[in-house]
Formats: structure tokens, sequence, C-alpha cells
């Protein structure tokens, strides 16, 4: 059982190129999320699947695109990657969905994300 | 002003010494609280939820107080291995979407 899972680990990118980073679970998770974690920011959150088929804008939408390709993965792209994007990047998924309390969230141990 | 607030530390303590840390949040209606926590270049992970009767799990324990919104974790006889950054999270909604502060960092000393 590998948990969440997200690769790559490490990337640099010169502005303006593109990527996609992957994430997958197998915990059979209904909802998945994507967070950005820089220096004395906390972890601020991009986008969220409560469930297959469904994706919504968190805090920091702007310059990011979300797939939820099946129950398992949940996919991030950057169209034109901005130095300002420069960021740790965790993927994290949870059992249930909507109003659930006190519903923990696993996270993926992170991708590492350079732009120049 | 931040949605939830944590002083960023560091907190540097010897061995043994028991330590407390406090989260403030500015949403009165926050549904659910939770103390994460997370290793050097590594990704969080649940140290424990906060019910609103405060709860204990061995040498930590978390306080909630609503009426001033905020939340405690005390870390009783610390270890070297309690070294870490001490995320404050708040579920502020139904839909599981988590706020979460800036963090504190714990360094135990021998």
């Amino acid at each position: 059982n590998a948990g969440v899972t997200q690769t790559p680990k490490f990337q640099v990118l010169k502005t303006g190129q593109s990527m996609t980073l992957q994430c997958a679970q197998d915990m059979n998770h209904n909802s998945m999320y994507w967070y950005r974690q820089d220096p004395g920011m906390g972890l601020r959150l991009i986008y969220y699947s409560a469930s297959e088929g469904t994706t919504d804008k968190g805090e920091v939408p702007n310059g990011y695109n979300v797939s939820r390709l099946n129950k398992r993965e949940f996919s991030l792209r950057l169209e034109s990657a901005a130095p300002s994007q420069t960021s740790v990047y965790f993927c994290a998924s949870s059992r249930l969905a909507g109003r659930t309390m006190y519903n923990e969230q696993f996270f993926g141990p992170g991708t590492r994300l350079t732009v120049l | 002003r931040k949605e939830v607030e944590q002083d960023p530390g560091p907190f540097n303590v010897p061995e043994g010494a028991t330590v407390a840390f406090n989260c403030t949040y500015s949403n009165s209606a926050s549904q659910s609280f939770f103390w994460y926590r997370q290793d050097c270049r590594k990704e969080p992970k649940l140290l424990m939820s906060v019910y609103s009767s405060g709860n204990e799990d061995g040498r930590f324990t978390a306080q909630l107080n609503r009426a001033s919104q905020y939340i405690s974790l005390l870390i009783r006889d610390s270890k070297l291995s309690d070294s870490a950054t001490y995320l404050c999270v708040v579920n502020t909604n139904a839909g599981n979407m988590l706020t979460f502060g800036g963090g504190t960092r714990l360094m135990v000393k021998p």
C-alpha cells in the first residue's frame, strides 16, 4: 500500500515552459487536493476534487489547471510556468467527501519545482 | 489578517522539557481542528485531531477554546525526535477544505 505518490520529485523549468505534476492514491479515497507550500506561507490550496468527476478552485488557482483522471489520479498542470510558481507542491487525499468533520488528509512526498 | 496564525518559532528546548504552542483562528464558524507534524523536507502528517473537550495522546495534549478562538498543543517530556514543524490546521467549511497555519518550529536539544 503506497498511499499517495507524486511524480516527479524534482523539476526545473524555464519561464514559459509547461509541465504536469502527477498524483495517485491507492487508498480508494474520494477526495483529492493540490497544495503549494512556500516559506512562511504555510500550505495553500490550489485546487481540489471532492469526488471523481468534479474539481473546484481553492485559494490560489491562477496559473494552474487540474484533471481528475479517475478515482485514483489527480494531475496538476502549469501551462506557462512563471518564477512565482517556484514552490513545493503536495498532493493529498481523504476518504470521505462532503460534510464530514475530522477527516484526515494523507499527503504525498511532494514535488520541488524551480522556475528560472 | 491570516485565517490561522502561529508563532513561527523556533522554540529551542532541552530534552525532557514541557513545551506549549498556541494557534489562533479568525473564522468563528470553523468546525474541526487538527495538529499536523512536518519533518524537514517531508510531507505533513496528522499528529492529532483537537476535540471540544480536549484530548490527550501519550505525551501530547490538545485543547480548544472556541470563545477565544485558539487551539493549543502541549508536549511533555520532549524527545529529540519531537524536533519538527507543527502545523495548526482548521476546517472552516463542510467540504473538508483545510486551512493551514504557517507552522511552529520546535528544536529539542540534548
